[in-house]
């Protein structure tokens, strides 16, 4: 069983609109939380990395938040744009040396004019 | 930041052949990784490169069939051996620094066995 489980596993929105993604993992002991999008035919981008005493953090149109207690997390895309459409994977990693990540199966977002 | 560049970008090979994929990172890194996507699926970490030793593989990889170098910190290579098609897939290559930092990766190798 994947140590990280996200939802939905898609979903449609339209050009303007808010949208969240979840994350819930199971990883321990939990070293920090991140966030990547991944365009089609591209390697994963960096959004946003949580440590465990960090709840929010954001990038731009993007907020990330942490709840270390129930072990999930969010994404929110606030304002999409036709360019938010890709894959939003989240990645946590155990650990001291923090080394060896767990990645989501992802969130495939199409953003529609 | 890092940048990081992958190649080839692409490629379709025959079954039995070997292809080398080569990992390039513009600045020195204290880790690399290569990982391995299928199709909507999430990333399969394939083995951590150790420079100037062996690499360490995940359970399921060896080196026989996923040979890999990193001669210097800013560099790797992944080598898919006697392919199949179920090799079929894209590679990627990932760099770290120290902990809780960003994990930065290239922007893949899709690989097609027919």
């Amino acid at each position: 069983k994947n140590q990280v489980e996200q939802s939905p596993q898609s979903l449609i929105i339209l050009e303007g609109k808010n949208c969240t993604l979840q994350c819930n993992y199971t990883v321990s002991p939990f070293s920090n939380l991140r966030w990547y999008k991944q365009d089609t035919g591209r390697g994963p981008v960096s959004l946003t990395i949580m440590t465990f005493s960090e709840n929010t953090k954001s990038n731009g149109r993007y907020t990330a938040t942490l709840d270390a207690d129930t072990k999930q997390s969010s994404l929110h895309i606030t304002a999409s744009q036709l360019s938010d459409s890709a894959s939003y994977i989240c990645v946590v990693s155990a650990g001291s040396n923090d080394y060896k990540l767990s990645f989501g199966a992802g969130t495939t977002v199409t953003v529609r004019a | 930041s890092a940048v990081i560049s992958q190649k080839p970008s692409r490629d379709i090979c025959q079954r039995g052949t070997s292809l080398t994929i080569q990992c390039q990172v513009d600045s020195q890194v204290t880790m690399m990784f290569w990982y391995r996507q299928q199709p909507g699926q999430s990333l399969t970490l394939i083995a951590t490169a150790n420079q100037g030793s062996e690499a360490t593989y995940e359970s399921g990889f060896v080196i026989d069939k996923f040979p890999i170098s990193r001669p210097n910190l800013t560099f790797s290579t992944l080598t898919v051996s006697n392919m199949s098609p179920e090799d079929s897939s894209i590679y990627l290559c990932s760099a770290r620094g120290q902990v809780n930092t960003e994990a930065f990766f290239g922007q893949g190798t899709r690989l097609t066995v027919v």
